[in-house]
Formats: structure tokens, C-alpha cells, sequence
């Protein structure tokens, strides 16, 4: 079955515990991104990947890294995560730009609280 | 500036009953126009798109979007709502010089018996 799957899919963490939040997708997709959805303001695109080790910011990167060493997966950092990040975060790949027209498929969310 | 605007945060509807999501974009998004919708607890999934051609377009679960150039719009409808189609409704569109979708603020549409 295509899927983008993120883990975990809930975290509770402390100010300034560095964490990771994993997406892989078995889709062989070039694109891949990752969202922040906050009440009110929709998605926000975080980080974006064309390919392998080709990453870029998108609208809201402070505070957060990526990296692209495998197509099939897309890491989201936070080093030292702030309560400000707590949030509804989102991986979504897709085969090309959505340029094109492609779909883009997101994974199920990970729910970050940052006390 | 790039823009989604979604007119509604919150609309309610009877079931059966008729229901129009409203979108408008700024003409700075390109025309690669899409809606998606988010049951609860679940991601995204894509609902319908606009590339090109016939200005209305067809989706899953009964759903259509018009695509308005003149009035920048692209509102999305259902003739006649179930319960399950009780969700968030993201419009989005290709900003082409960034390299990404821009989402509106999404409608959080609720039917009720």
C-alpha cells in the first residue's frame, strides 16, 4: 500500500530535548516536505527536499533541521525544541513539484506538545 | 502577495442539505489549484484539482470546485452533505516561484442530523 508514515504519531517532550520525528514513504517520490498546521493559519510548509541531499527552506524553518540522505526518508529535527513549536506537524511526498499537478500524499501527523 | 483565502472557518449544514466551501486566491498563485480534506485524527487527501480545461472539476465523494478566473475563486461544493463528510477542507495553491503549495486557513465543515 503507498503511505507516508511518520512516527511517533504523539510526543510529549521539555523544552530543549533534542528530537526526532521520522517519515518514510515507499513510493519512490523525489519531493518530499514537511508541514506545521496551527489553528487558524492552515499548513505552513517547514523544509522541502527535491531529492537526495537537495533541501531548502520553506516558509517557517527557524528552530528546525532536515536532511535527505535516502529518497525514501525525510527527518524533521528539532534540536532544542521551545513550547512555540508545539504544534501539528505533517510529512507529504510527492513525484514531482506540484508544479506539475501531482498529488501530494501526508503522512498521519505527529502531534508535538513542548511544555 | 501569495494568498489562499479561505472565506469561512466554520460551517455548519443539515444533512442532505446543500453546501459551498469558499476559496479565493491572489493572482500572484499560479492557477494549479486543489482541495483537500481532513477527516479527524488523519492526514491530508486530495479531494479534486485545477490544472487546466474545463473551469469545473469533479472529485471523490461527490465533491465539485468551479474554477472562477474573473473573480479569482475556486469554491468548492457538494449537492447534498452526509455525516461523514464532516471534516477540514484545505484549498491550496502552486506558488511556482517557491517551489511549494500555499494552504488557506481551512473550513472546518460540520453536518448535523
Amino acid at each position: 500500500e503507498a503511505q507516508v508514515t511518520q512516527n511517533p504519531r504523539y510526543l510529549i517532550t521539555v523544552t530543549g530535548k533534542k528530537l526526532t520525528v521520522t517519515c518514510s514513504q515507499n513510493m519512490n517520490h523525489e519531493y518530499m516536505s514537511w508541514y506545521r498546521q496551527d489553528p487558524g493559519l492552515g499548513l505552513r510548509q517547514i523544509y522541502y527536499s527535491m531529492n537526495v541531499e537537495v533541501t531548502d527552506k520553506g516558509d517557517v524553518p527557524e528552530g528546525y533541521k532536515v536532511s535527505r540522505k535516502e529518497k525514501r526518508n525525510f527527518p524533521l529535527i528539532l534540536e532544542s525544541p521551545s513550547p512555540n513549536q508545539t504544534s501539528l506537524y505533517f510529512c507529504a511526498s510527492s513525484s514531482s513539484l506540484p508544479l506539475r499537478g501531482t498529488e501530494a500524499f501526508f503522512g498521519q501527523g505527529t502531534r508535538l506538545t513542548v511544555v | 502577495a501569495q494568498s489562499v483565502t479561505q472565506l469561512d472557518s466554520q460551517v455548519p449544514v443539515f444533512e442532505e442539505a446543500p453546501v459551498e466551501l469558499r476559496c479565493n486566491y491572489s493572482s500572484s498563485v499560479s492557477v494549479y489549484l486543489f482541495w483537500y480534506v481532513q477527516y479527524p485524527n488523519q492526514g491530508l487527501q486530495l479531494l479534486l484539482k485545477y490544472l487546466s480545461g474545463s473551469t469545473l472539476v469533479k472529485g471523490i465523494n461527490g465533491f465539485e470546485a468551479e474554477f472562477n478566473k474573473s473573480q479569482t475563486s475556486f469554491h468548492l461544493r457538494k449537492p447534498s452533505v452526509h455525516i461523514s463528510d464532516t471534516a477540514e477542507y484545505f484549498c491550496a495553491g502552486f506558488s511556482g516561484g517557491y517551489n511549494k503549495l500555499i494552504f488557506g486557513a481551512g473550513t472546518r465543515l460540520a453536518v448535523h442530523p
